[in-house]
């Protein structure tokens, strides 16, 4: 079945700093991918979404690139601020019944 | 666009008696609806996937008798948690899906706390 695997946290780092989250899958066909981030008290949101291979994903000064040579959608951002401090999770959907696999979600502190 | 509300955002309840939760799609329609259950710095646990018109698919280990899920129009789906007990305390999340390219909208959560 599809799964999706995240670099564990949590991860703290400085303002200013550069992030990645690591995000590998597995799944059958060719799945849309999408980095999702929860904020305290709150439901998900859509951070950002790549639909085939090679697309980039950008939102908000995140970034993340759909590779399916190394079935990979890591997570960029190239100075995170305290305000990037949340939940992010990775996941896929491979059906068109909206169906998602979520990865176990990587917490970042972003500390002034 | 695409917004999914949830009512009520917390709720608080004595054991053994039931609390529905809606979910709705404000501005778009969705013909499936997924219902979450979040555990405290855990992920997201999908407990049943709701189709309007019919009846929800479950997920293994997720009782169908204690979680009732109605999907009675393409923009509202409910979640009824009967004679709730303190475990089943958590934070509940909906989402639609919007049928394009797969991604869903989430609502905001509720926050179940059973006494």
């Amino acid at each position: 079945g599809d799964s999706v695997t995240q670099m564990e946290g949590p991860v703290t780092l400085s303002e200013e700093a550069f992030l990645t989250i690591n995000c590998t899958y597995t799944a059958t066909g060719y799945p849309s991918l999408f980095w999702y981030v929860q904020y305290p008290g709150e439901g998900l949101q859509l951070l950002l979404k790549a639909t085939k291979a090679d697309d980039k994903g950008s939102n908000k000064g995140f970034e993340a690139t759909y590779r399916k040579e190394t079935t990979s959608f890591h997570l960029e951002k190239g100075s995170v601020q305290v305000s990037d401090s949340a939940v992010y999770f990775c996941a896929l959907s491979s059906t068109n019944a909206g169906k998602s696999t979520f990865g176990d979600g990587t917490t970042l502190t972003v500390k002034p | 666009g695409a917004v999914v509300s949830q009512h009520p955002s917390w709720v608080i309840c004595k054991s053994g008696t039931s609390v529905k939760i809606e979910c709705r799609s404000l501005d778009f329609q969705a013909t499936t609806m997924f219902w979450y259950r979040q555990f405290p710095k855990q992920s997201l646990m999908l407990m049943a996937t709701s189709n309007e018109g019919s009846k929800a698919t479950y997920e293994q280990g997720v009782e169908k008798d204690k979680f009732l899920i109605n999907h009675a129009s393409l923009t509202l789906s409910t979640l009824t948690v009967t004679s709730a007990h303190p475990e089943d305390s958590s934070f509940y999340i909906c989402s639609a899906g919007s049928g394009r390219f797969y991604e869903q909208y989430f609502g905001p959560g509720t926050r179940l706390t059973v006494t």
